[in-house]
């Protein structure tokens, strides 16, 4: 089958360093995207990894190991409104074409003062 | 920007009712998904389309079906409402290129009594 996992909570304080966990095993792989969705708002597109290293985009970054079916976002220099979900999602094997993603459940975010 | 809308934010119906959510996007995209959002579960795929009069299942179909006439419209139609069907509904586009991702729109949510 086809499962993507990520810690249901974490918590951090203003200022600090997270890194969100994310593994994966697919049928395939063709890329992995991560997401931020804020309360009762839509998901946002924060990056994407197809090759195995570290993208790195302002205060955000995010790993990729494919023999490991890992990756891991980073977030530097926590804010507040970093406070959100944060959603990994897998291309798997036949996807290429129709875009389609495997979504995990999210990791919800609270970043305190 | 990408701009892909939702027909309404908020929406109540009665049980039976047939309903019918509209999803529209901007950017000559061909993927095309309908995904339902519920606390716990996570986001998960109701349907996509790959192009027009094209459909495919996603993981949770019973109870739904979907049309897309024209490449910018796909939607996602409740045949005879039923209160497990209140939830978070939202709308995805994306091209149909691995590295991109999906745009969502603000999302509707609906309440079945």
């Amino acid at each position: 089958g086809q499962n993507i996992d990520q810690p249901t909570e974490m918590t951090a304080t203003e200022g600090a360093i997270v890194q969100i966990n994310c593994t994966y095993q697919t049928s395939g792989f063709n890329g992995l995207f991560w997401y931020q969705q804020h309360a009762g708002e839509a998901p946002t597109f924060l990056s994407y990894n197809v090759l195995d290293g570290l993208e790195e985009k302002g205060r955000f970054s995010s790993f990729l190991s494919r023999s490991k079916g890992y990756s891991y976002l980073l977030l530097k220099e926590l804010q507040m409104k970093d406070s959100a979900s944060y959603l990994c999602a897998v291309r798997g094997h036949g996807s290429s074409n129709t875009g389609k993603l495997i979504f995990g459940q999210g990791t919800t975010l609270q970043v305190k003062p | 920007d990408v701009k892909v809308t939702q027909s309404s934010r908020y929406l109540v119906k009665r049980t039976g009712e047939k309903v019918f959510l509209e999803c529209v996007q901007d950017m000559d995209h061909e993927n095309m998904f309908w995904y339902r959002q519920d606390p716990g579960l996570g986001l998960r795929l109701i349907y996509f389309s790959y192009d027009v009069k094209m459909k495919e299942k996603g993981d949770i179909p019973e109870g739904y079906s979907v049309s897309r006439e024209k490449k910018e419209r796909f939607s996602l139609i409740l045949e005879s409402a039923s209160t497990n069907q209140t939830s978070m509904y939202l709308c995805a586009s994306s091209l149909w290129e691995n590295n991109q991702p999906q745009h969502f729109g603000d999302g509707t949510r609906l309440s079945i009594l």
